[in-house]
């Protein structure tokens, strides 16, 4: 079984319409972390949590929400989606060690028609 | 802001070719990563470089962390049809505002000919 899993896997919308991305994950990572990823550009970073009761923004927060339901749920929600926002979007879980290394989900292809 | 400048972005190559994919920045970083990503799955990591020039093999793979921590390569040996992906680099920085975050490179799309 994926150590952190994402719904949907895929999915095509229209300009206006509000959209969820759901993060899960069996780590037991405290932090968990929303990108998007576009070609030539990386991975970009929209919000981010250290626990349930910490959320930050990250650098391209803007058009985005979130939200830290437990410890191993984050969602990201695109409230009035626009077609600059058809990316991939990853969700990635850490603990706190001097490397921070990320374990990311398989992705969401996000379609804003 | 750190930036880490990843080159190239492009790497199309036969099979049996070496390669060096690069990441350099004029930060300083307390570890870099080295990730690989295939179509349809999210970025795997590959390896963990912490100390100023340090080496490490991972089978054909070299990673190495520049002597002052701001820089680091990745080399590949006979380059195989397996290798193919995307690579990407990332920063990570024990304080200040970049705690708990990394800073990833803009990615290297390797082609393996057979």
């Amino acid at each position: 079984d994926a150590d952190v899993t994402q719904t949907p896997r895929n999915r095509i919308t229209k300009t206006g319409k509000r959209i969820m991305l759901e993060c899960s994950q069996t780590k037991g990572h405290d932090r968990m972390y929303w990108y998007r990823q576009d070609p030539g550009l990386g991975l970009r970073l929209i919000y981010y949590s250290f626990d349930v009761k910490d959320i930050n923004k990250g650098e391209i927060s803007d058009g985005y929400s979130v939200s830290r339901q437990a410890q191993a749920k984050f969602s990201l929600s695109l409230e009035s989606a626009i077609p600059n926002q058809t990316a991939l979007y990853f969700c990635a879980t850490s603990v706190a060690t001097r490397t921070d290394t990320q374990y990311f989900g398989p992705g969401t292809r996000l379609t804003v028609l | 802001t750190q930036l880490l400048e990843q080159s190239p972005q492009f790497l199309s190559i036969q099979e049996g070719e070496n390669l060096t994919v690069y990441c350099n920045s004029s930060s300083v970083f307390s570890s870099l990563q080295w990730y690989r990503q295939e179509p349809g799955e999210g970025p795997v990591l590959l390896v963990t470089v912490v100390t100023g020039g340090e080496v490490k093999k991972l089978k054909r793979l070299t990673f190495q962390f520049g002597d002052a921590r701001k820089d680091s390569s990745l080399h590949i040996t006979a380059a195989q049809p397996g290798d193919t992906g995307l690579y990407l680099c990332a920063g990570a920085n024990a304080g200040g505002t970049s705690y708990g975050k990394l800073t990833f490179g803009q990615g290297t799309i390797l082609t393996v000919h057979p």
